[in-house]
């Protein structure tokens, strides 16, 4: 198994570009989860999902859009892209079991808007 | 919504000595607690993780209390190593209706293990 599998692993963009994050995995979780990792912060949640074709608000969703029409990807779009939105961006998987799953992270992607 | 707090940010102990990080939580409803170390360029991943119908685990050298009556709970590094020098999250679950998991975490401590 690869596990979850990141794309891209770096990304400059321009203010006001768009792009997609690529997040995959092949472990058959149900629960999927983007998060981002300012410097020196926590990771805060963005968008999650507990399954093919539902997706939901995390902490910090603006400027953000998900989708999920397979089990397997889960991908994160950015439109109009901000300085604000310069971070390291983490996709997660999960079981997703009732009381919570150990979760497997991707390896990250790091963005610069500028 | 749950809120997460981590103290201290940054942590610096000598070889050989222990750690404690500790957490609180806001939400008397989360009943699951995993701790994620991340070393530096790479990605979080679980060390030890305790649900709230136990009040401490532990695995070799780390070990997590959690008290759920004052709603925190902590991670205890005995025998640190430099290995152990990373960033380390907490985090609780809080569950709505029992169909979502979202995962909310602290915001993380520096541990620097001085050999």
């Amino acid at each position: 198994n690869a596990g979850v599998t990141q794309t891209p692993k770096f990304r400059i963009l321009k203010i006001g570009q768009s792009m997609t994050l690529q997040c995959a995995q092949d472990m058959n979780h149900n629960y999927m989860y983007w998060y981002r990792q300012d410097p020196g912060m926590g990771l805060k949640l963005i968008y999650y999902s507990v399954g093919a074709g539902i997706t939901d608000k995390g902490e910090v969703p603006n400027g953000y859009n998900v989708s999920r029409s397979t089990t397997e990807d889960f991908p994160l779009r950015l439109e109009l892209a901000a300085p604000s939105q310069t971070s390291v961006y983490f996709c997660a998987s999960s079981y997703g079991t009732k009381s919570g799953e150990k979760l497997f992270f991707g390896s990250g992607t790091q963005l610069s808007v500028l | 919504g749950e809120n997460v707090e981590q103290h201290p940010s940054t942590l610096s102990v000598q070889e050989g000595d222990s750690a404690v990080i500790k957490c609180t939580y806001s939400d008397s409803a989360s009943n699951y607690f995993p701790w994620y170390k991340q070393e530096l360029g790479k990605r979080p991943q679980l060390i030890i993780d305790i649900r709230s119908n136990v009040g401490e685990k532990k695995d070799q050298r780390i070990a997590v209390t959690l008290n759920k009556t004052a709603k925190h709970f902590s991670l205890h590094i005995t025998e640190t190593q430099p290995e152990d020098s990373a960033v380390y999250f907490c985090a609780a679950i809080k569950e709505y209706g029992g169909a979502t998991n979202k995962l909310i975490f602290g915001t993380g401590t520096l541990l620097a293990v001085q050999p």
